[in-house]
């Protein structure tokens, strides 16, 4: 079974410049997540989707980030214009709903870095 | 105050010690909770889930303490590959859908020879 698919690994962008970031869950799970994670810190939540909507995206920066998964399986999350506090890895997660105590799988991440 | 806090380490210790990280969590009502394994520039990868009556694999234990609201793992006989960052992760709702989990900042382990 392949796992959670995400690109770029890396990408160095200018600050006030765009970047967008691709993710294809595990096949026939609903539940995709978006996390960040900054260096020396666990992963936070910044968009979960159940299919292709939206459920959970209190903790995303509407003003220059945004999301979208189209027809439920690969989803973009999109930042314009990045700005230096914006480096960090973004990881995707997916899961099968209805499995509690199952965890997540994350995807391998984009490390962002924005001079 | 955090949903999740947990001890940064380092911990260094010797192969064939025993080690033993807690992870709090301030939410009462939480549900789920899991230990994940973060080696240096990759992804998390969930190591265990924890159980209300504990849990073991292998040589890793997982316990759940409720009324002082807070994880543990225990490894036993540290082997050098268990040299990682191990991320504890709290779900504080219930149900049955896996929703927003909590992550710790994630407790170094360095295992030496």
């Amino acid at each position: 079974e392949a796992g959670v698919v995400q690109s770029p690994r890396y990408k160095i962008i200018e600050k006030k410049q765009p970047v967008a970031f691709w993710c294809n869950p595990i096949s026939g799970h609903n539940t995709l997540y978006w996390y960040r994670q900054n260096l020396g810190q666990g992963p936070e939540l910044l968009i979960r989707y159940e299919n292709e909507e939206a459920v959970d995206d209190s903790q995303l920066p509407k003003d220059r980030f945004s999301a979208e998964r189209l027809k439920g399986v690969d989803s973009t999350l999109k930042i314009q214009p990045a700005e230096l506090g914006d480096s960090a890895v973004y990881l995707c997660a997916s899961s099968l709903d209805g499995r509690p105590g199952s965890g997540y799988t994350f995807g391998s991440g984009t490390r962002l870095t924005v001079v | 105050r955090k949903e999740v806090e947990q001890d940064p380490g380092p911990f260094n210790v010797p192969e064939g010690a025993t080690v033993a990280f807690n992870c709090t969590y301030s939410n009462s009502a939480s549900q789920s909770f899991f230990w994940y394994r973060q080696d240096c520039r990759k992804e998390p990868k969930l190591l265990m889930s924890v159980y209300s009556s504990g849990n073991e694999d292998g040589r890793f234990t997982a316990q759940l303490n409720r009324a002082s609201q807070y994880i543990s793992l225990l490894i036993r006989d540290s082997k050098l590959s268990d040299s990682a960052t191990y991320l504890c992760a709290v779900n504080p709702e219930g149900g049955s859908t896996l929703g927003r989990l909590y992550f710790g900042r994630g407790t170094q382990l360095t295992v030496w020879p």
